[in-house]
């Protein structure tokens, strides 16, 4: 059972565009952390985000926690190449340890 | 500082030998997990060590196993192998936050790719 919905699993778009990506739960998280992983090479932390309601910029990155800590959404303005790879949402739940739980993932294209 | 780093990289074994992935964690990071990842499961977590104990297990078989040594590197363990656990197999390690709690925040190495035929 994924504890973690990502939605879209797909999205191509052209640079410049703007894009939304959405991971949902039935479940509270202690805090939540977005990845981005490249082809051959494990994820890359982007942001971690703990209080409900939190909001944090990266660049042309905005990461938003829901007020309940059950979902997140990664807003990407004026999308670039380089930010091709799959984005993953994982989270962590206080009476779990350190076992993150994992979104399946969004693959994201950007053509120039 | 270096990042995690995993050998080897690429792995290729038949069916029903056992199979061992090396892991060293960034220096400081005493928590070392373990993660499998397939295109039709994504990521899953095995388990997690702290101080040369298992903290956490994930829902797999007991033919996947781990330890981690002294210098907190780590090795996992996968006996009589079967098709099924062909995947990328990713280690993470966490840093120590004050009060003795270590970070959820993960870095990832770059993956053992274990095929199985």
């Amino acid at each position: 059972t994924q504890l973690l919905e990502q939605s879209p699993q797909f999205l191509s778009i052209q640079e410049g565009e703007n894009l939304t990506v959405y991971c949902n739960s039935s479940s509270v998280f202690s805090s939540l952390q977005w990845y981005r992983q490249e082809p051959g090479e494990g994820p890359v932390l982007l942001v971690t985000v703990v209080t409900g309601g939190e909001v944090k910029k990266l660049k042309r990155l905005t990461f938003q926690f829901g007020d309940a800590r059950k979902d997140s959404s990664l807003h990407i303005t004026a999308a670039q190449p380089g930010d091709t790879g799959l984005y993953l949402c994982a989270g962590a739940h206080s009476n779990s340890g350190y076992a993150l739980n994992f979104g399946k993932g969004t693959s994201l294209l950007v053509t120039p | 500082k270096a990042g995690v780093t995993q050998t080897p990289r690429y792995l290729i074994k038949t069916r029903g030998q056992q199979v061992t992935l090396s892991c060293s964690p960034i220096s400081g990071h005493r928590s070392v997990s373990w993660y499998q990842q397939t295109p039709g499961q994504g990521l899953q977590f095995l388990f997690e060590y702290f101080s040369e104990t298992q903290r956490n297990k994930g829902n797999f078989p007991g033919r996947f196993s781990g330890r981690q040594f002294s210098n907190s590197r780590s090795e996992m363990n996968v006996s009589t192998l079967e098709l099924g656990d062909s995947a990328l197999y990713l280690c993470a390690s966490s840093a120590q936050l004050a009060g003795g709690k270590s970070s959820y925040e993960q870095y990832f190495g770059p993956g053992t790719r274990l095929t199985v035929t």
